[in-house]
């Protein structure tokens, strides 16, 4: 079974420009999340989707950045403009979740390989 | 609040070592999952293990086993017979379920531990 897919591996920018970073699920998995991973602050959760719609965007450091859902197999994180400080790695995850008790498959992110963003 | 952490930011073991990667939790939930995550050098986080708040038996899978005890807060990861394809990082993360239909847990993840395994 294919897993998370991300793409681009790596994107290399200069700032000010807009970044489109892009997601596909694994299929049947209902939540979406993307991440930041920096040495300064670890992993950190951005937004998050269920069913495709954003439940929690607390995590979006600013109105630069922007999350799209429009269908169960597909996600965007849209970075514009972008700024040297937005340079990390990006991960999407999406796990199969239910309410209540987890069974074995049920509430665990599997995570794409991830977007090394550098803006220059 | 949700905390992790992980105290040894890094270790090397000679091969064949066993060695063990600590991870202390905090949270208010009685109900909530336990995780590892490991990052090896090209960079992918991967899934090794989740284990529920309700369930201390340890679990052993190949070369690797963990133990969850809940009177000292603590899921530590033990790696037996050490090889250089355990060099990674390794991340111990918690969540809690939260109050609604979704069971969307976010996962609060420690700093991680640089294990190198030295041939």
């Amino acid at each position: 079974d294919a897993g998370v897919i991300q793409s681009p591996r790596h994107e290399v920018t200069e700032m000010g420009q807009e970044v489109t970073l892009r997601c596909k699920p694994i299929s049947g998995h209902n939540s979406l999340f993307w991440y930041r991973q920096t040495m300064m602050r670890g992993l950190e959760l951005l937004i998050y989707f269920n069913n495709n719609v954003p439940i929690d965007d607390s995590g979006m450091p600013e109105d630069r950045f922007s999350a799209k859902m429009p269908n169960a197999s597909f996600s965007t994180l849209k970075i514009q403009p972008s700024e040297p400080r937005d340079s990390a790695v990006y991960f999407c995850a999406s796990s199969l979740g239910v309410a209540g008790l987890a069974g074995v498959e049920e509430n665990i992110q599997y995570f794409g390989a991830g977007t090394r963003l550098s803006v220059l | 609040a949700q905390k992790v952490t992980q105290a040894q930011t890094e270790i090397s073991v000679v091969e064949k070592e066993d060695v063990t990667l600590d991870c202390v939790y905090e949270t208010r939930d009685t109900t909530y999952y336990l995780f590892w995550y490991k990052q090896p050098p090209s960079g992918e986080l991967v899934f090794l293990i989740r284990r529920n708040s309700f369930d201390e038996q340890n679990e052993i899978s190949g070369r690797y086993s963990w133990n969850f005890q809940k009177s000292t807060s603590s899921f530590n990861f033990t790696i037996t017979a050490s090889q250089v394809v355990d060099s990674a990082v390794y991340f111990c993360a918690l969540s809690s379920p939260e109050i609604s239909n979704f069971g969307n847990e976010k996962l609060t993840f420690g700093t991680g531990t640089r294990l190198t395994i030295i041939p």
